[in-house]
């Protein structure tokens, strides 16, 4: 059974459009992550979650929103979509993230914006 | 601030030779460290983590990494590559404590194996 899965898994948009990125865990974990993954293979966190609340919101345009509706649930919407915004975006998740516990990676998002 | 330097965005190594990967940190806190492999199209996997326990942490696949403060390094070895370890490995560091548990990832080594 996959642990942390993501929807779609290839993304093929045009600029302009707006999209949603979707991600799920059955791992029971309080606390999940969105990162991108540039093409020089460079890995940013972008958000985090815990319990459904933000704790973690990096320096990302707000065209950008993450919601969790649930805490097994973490989705992406990003508005007027940038040919910058080309990425592979990785959702993971972990226990309570005050302590120090392994981050579970979904197998990634590759959205390309033409 | 956290951040991790990785030296070498490519390694090659030869079936059966030894694997090293360097890694060293940048902390101001007494930092966690882990190690993530990433196969092609995939997400990332767990190799193994410090965190504050033995200096010496073995991890999955054969792979280990030894801590060392005064050098302020965290290097990823194996003592005899296999093909199958071809992929690229990131080093990690989390600030202790706090109330969020953030990963700042280095700029990743590729490992090319080579018969």
């Amino acid at each position: 059974d996959t642990a942390v899965s993501q929807t779609p898994k290839y993304l093929v948009t045009q600029m302009g459009n707006d999209k949603s990125i979707k991600c799920e865990q059955n791992l029971g974990h309080d606390t999940m992550y969105w990162y991108k993954q540039d093409s020089k293979k460079f890995l940013k966190i972008m958000f985090s979650y815990n319990n459904k609340e933000l704790i973690i919101n990096e320096t990302v345009p707000n065209r950008f929103s993450p919601k969790s509706p649930d805490k097994a649930h973490l989705n992406l919407h990003i508005n007027s979509l940038e040919l910058g915004d080309s990425a592979v975006y990785f959702c993971a998740s972990s226990h309570s993230p005050g302590l120090v516990s392994e981050q579970y990676f979904g197998p990634g998002t590759r959205l390309t914006v033409t | 601030a956290q951040s991790v330097t990785q030296l070498g965005s490519h390694v090659s190594v030869s079936e059966g030779a030894l694997v090293l990967l360097r890694c060293n940190y940048s902390s101001s806190v007494p930092p966690y460290l882990f190690w993530y492999v990433q196969y092609p199209n995939q997400g990332l996997q767990l190799l193994l983590k410090y965190t504050s326990a033995a200096t010496l942490v073995k991890g999955i696949n054969g792979f280990e990494a030894e801590f060392k403060k005064s050098e302020t390094s965290f290097h990823l070895t194996k003592p005899s590559a296999h093909m199958s370890d071809a992929a690229e490995y990131f080093c990690a560091v989390s600030a202790r404590g706090g109330t969020a548990s953030k990963l700042t990832f280095g700029t990743g080594t590729r490992l090319q194996v080579t018969l």
